[in-house]
């Protein structure tokens, strides 16, 4: 079946430093690959996504590459801040998953100090 | 944009009684989720309903049923609650613009079975 493996936590860092999360999964198929993050308090929301190996999701600042070759999609951004400390979920769907549903990894606790 | 919402952010419940959570979503999805987050494990799928009446078992069902008399909301029964019950848990609605594997989550209910 399908799963998602991605690094413990929390990862502690300071401000404007270079923040990855490794992201390795195991599905059939061609999976999508998405990035949720849960800010203290709230629901979990996307942050980005990739469909098709080799496309590069991004968005406020964070990237991931879809690597079909070693089944991976690390996030990373270049700078990090303090508004950035939160969890953050690697997750896959695959084509025939039933109701579309996502596999998700244990999340990533992320503490960016001023 | 669209809208979960989970009815109950806080509960406290003794060990055998019964347990409804609600969740109601606005932009007339399909298919609505019911996870359960804990530490360490990410979140984890209870059940799934692609349809009114329709529902799926997902990957740790036991000691929950659901319930979708309407389109718009999906509520997760706990029939006799017990201590490894305590958890976090998120219901989320599949759809919109943005493509449809995106999942939206409601902000979630944290639940103490005591």
């Amino acid at each position: 079946g399908n799963s998602v493996t991605q690094m413990e936590g929390p990862v502690t860092l300071s401000e404007e430093a270079f923040l990855t999360i490794n992201c390795t999964y195991t599905a059939t198929g061609y999976p999508s690959l998405f990035w949720y993050v849960q800010y203290p308090g709230e629901g979990l929301q996307l942050l980005l996504k990739a469909t098709k190996a080799d496309d590069k999701g991004s968005n406020k600042g964070f990237e991931a590459t879809y690597r079909k070759e070693t089944t991976s999609f690390h996030l990373e951004k270049g700078s990090v801040q303090v508004s950035d400390s939160a969890v953050y979920f690697c997750a896959l769907t695959s084509p025939k998953a039933a109701g579309n549903k996502l596999t998700f990894g244990g999340g990533t606790r992320v503490l960016v100090k001023p | 944009d669209v809208k979960v919402t989970q009815s109950s952010r806080y509960l406290v419940k003794r060990t055998g009684e019964k347990v409804f959570l609600e969740c109601v979503q606005d932009m007339d999805h399909e298919n609505m989720f019911w996870y359960r987050q804990d530490p360490g494990l990410g979140l984890r799928l209870i059940y799934f309903s692609y349809d009114v009446k329709m529902k799926e078992k997902g990957d740790i069902p036991e000691g929950y049923s659901v319930s979708r008399e309407k389109k718009e909301r999906f509520s997760l029964i706990l029939e006799s609650a017990s201590t490894n019950q305590t958890s976090m848990y998120l219901c989320a609605s599949i759809g919109g613009e943005s493509g449809a594997n995106v999942l939206t989550f409601g902000a979630g209910s944290r639940l103490t079975v005591l």
